[in-house]
């Protein structure tokens, strides 16, 4: 069956960086994009980017571009999630879900990361 | 970016009654319009994708109409279970979008 399965929660100074990752297991990796949405404490969803699997293409969200990069590493089927320069508004759980497979057909998160909780705190 | 507005914020309705949902686009989406259900402490689930197809397991109960700038998720008799925050997501144009959300409660 599909899974995707995130690394543990992390507590940050503000200013430092996050690395996320996302181990998918139960498909082919290469088939399906990856996006990264995350949810402040009792807030909404908010879309952080997506990444090609298949040829490592990333799209981020204007409010995070400049500290974000999301990368894949095929060989293990995970993809990352890393962001830099953190403050306290970046706190939140950060999910992985699986996505279309190219750009025209992303937005479609079909399966989806346990949550990563990061918080961000002098 | 597309502005997605859920109504009403809060529905309070009982087992066995029609839950009906709306999500308002700030500018058309054709049916590129997704739903999703978040129960506490759990990741989203993907109910309707393209505005009006069930994804897999998902209950016939479901169900999603809508196109352009208007959308309804139905949910036809509500299960114990359906209690739970919904979500509509544009996939129309980057940035992706959510709506703030609707939370249905007993």
């Amino acid at each position: 069956q599909v899974q995707l399965v995130q690394s543990g929660a992390e507590v940050k100074k503000p200013g430092a960086s996050v690395k996320v990752s996302c181990k998918a297991s139960g498909y082919t990796f290469p088939s399906y994009g990856i996006s990264w949405v995350r949810q402040a404490p009792g807030q909404g969803l908010e879309w952080m980017g997506w990444i090609s699997t298949y040829n490592g293409n990333a799209k981020y969200a204007q409010k995070v571009h400049g500290r974000i990069t999301m990368t894949t590493d095929t060989s293990t089927s995970t993809a990352y999630m890393e962001l830099r320069s953190l403050r306290s508004d970046d706190t939140a759980i950060y999910y992985c879900a699986r996505d279309g497979s190219d750009s025209a057909a992303a937005g479609n998160f079909d399966y989806w990361g346990q949550g990563t909780l990061v918080t961000v705190s002098s | 970016e597309i502005v997605l507005t859920q109504s009403p914020a809060t529905l309070s309705l009982s087992p066995g009654e029609r839950a009906t949902l709306s999500c308002r686009a700030s500018q058309s989406v054709g049916s590129y319009l997704v739903w999703y259900q978040q129960k506490p402490g759990q990741a989203p689930r993907l109910l309707i994708y393209d505005a009006s197809n069930r994804a897999t397991g998902i209950p016939a109960r479901f169900s999603g109409s809508g196109s352009g700038t208007d959308f309804t998720l139905t949910i036809s008799s509500l299960e114990p279970e359906d209690f739970a925050v919904y979500f509509c997501q544009q996939r129309s144009n980057w940035p992706i979008t959510f709506g703030q959300g609707t939370r249905l409660e007993i």
